[in-house]
């Protein structure tokens, strides 16, 4: 089935690293995504990875794919306070039309 | 290039009335979709367009219509609203390889 996993809640304090988890289902997915969404706004794409990759580093984030087991993760350096939101894993369903699967989203909180 | 756009941005209806929530994106993708965001949940689609004249319903359709008869509009229908319409909607477009999403739409049924 389609069923994308993230654990709801990671406090954080400024400065360290965040490290966001997520399991997904369907190994036949292409590419798996990391959105990011601050309170009243819409999602903003971060990072994407294609599955063929283990790992894709953009400046502070990082994002690791295990195929195996199906486990991706999204790590952030230095974590800021203007990193506090909601953060949704989503894989491409490769059934067709670009369908995107979402996890509930993780809400990350970083305290000073 | 403004990406997509969505209006209203916020909106309070009545049960059993009607609204059209806009979607315009200037990326000239085929792919657009309508999604809900309940609260503490991920999004569940509405329906989808692959295509001007081309729509599909996806995991959530019931009480939604949609039409898209450009390739830069995809608006959707609420005919008549019920409480369990309440969400916050999110219109998408698709390149080949990411989704990039509007600033959403906040409904409230009463």
């Amino acid at each position: 089935g389609e069923d994308v996993e993230q654990s709801l809640f990671l406090s954080v304090r400024e400065g360290d690293s965040s490290v966001i988890n997520c399991t997904y289902t369907d190994s036949s997915s292409t590419y798996l995504y990391w959105y990011k969404q601050e309170p009243g706004a819409g999602l903003q794409l971060l990072t994407y990875i294609f599955s063929n990759m283990d790992m894709k580093q953009d400046q502070r984030l990082t994002v690791l794919l295990n195929k195996k087991d199906k486990h991706l993760s999204l790590r952030i350096a230095d974590t800021q306070t203007g990193d506090s939101a909601i953060y949704f894993c989503a894989e491409r369903w490769d059934g067709g039309y670009n369908k995107l699967i979402f996890g509930a989203g993780t809400r990350l909180a970083v305290h000073p | 290039n403004a990406g997509v756009t969505q209006t209203p941005k916020f909106r309070i209806l009545k049960i059993g009335q009607s609204m059209t929530l806009q979607c315009t994106q200037d990326m000239n993708h085929n792919y657009m979709y309508w999604y809900r965001q309940d609260p503490g949940m991920g999004l569940k689609l509405i329906y989808y367009s692959v295509g001007a004249g081309i729509t599909d319903k996806g995991e959530v359709p019931n009480g939604y219509n949609v039409s898209r008869s450009t390739t830069e509009d995809f608006p959707l229908r609420l005919e008549l609203a019920a409480p369990s319409q309440t969400s916050v909607y999110f219109c998408a477009s698709s390149s080949s390889e990411t989704q990039y999403f509007g600033p959403g739409t906040r409904l409230l049924v009463l």
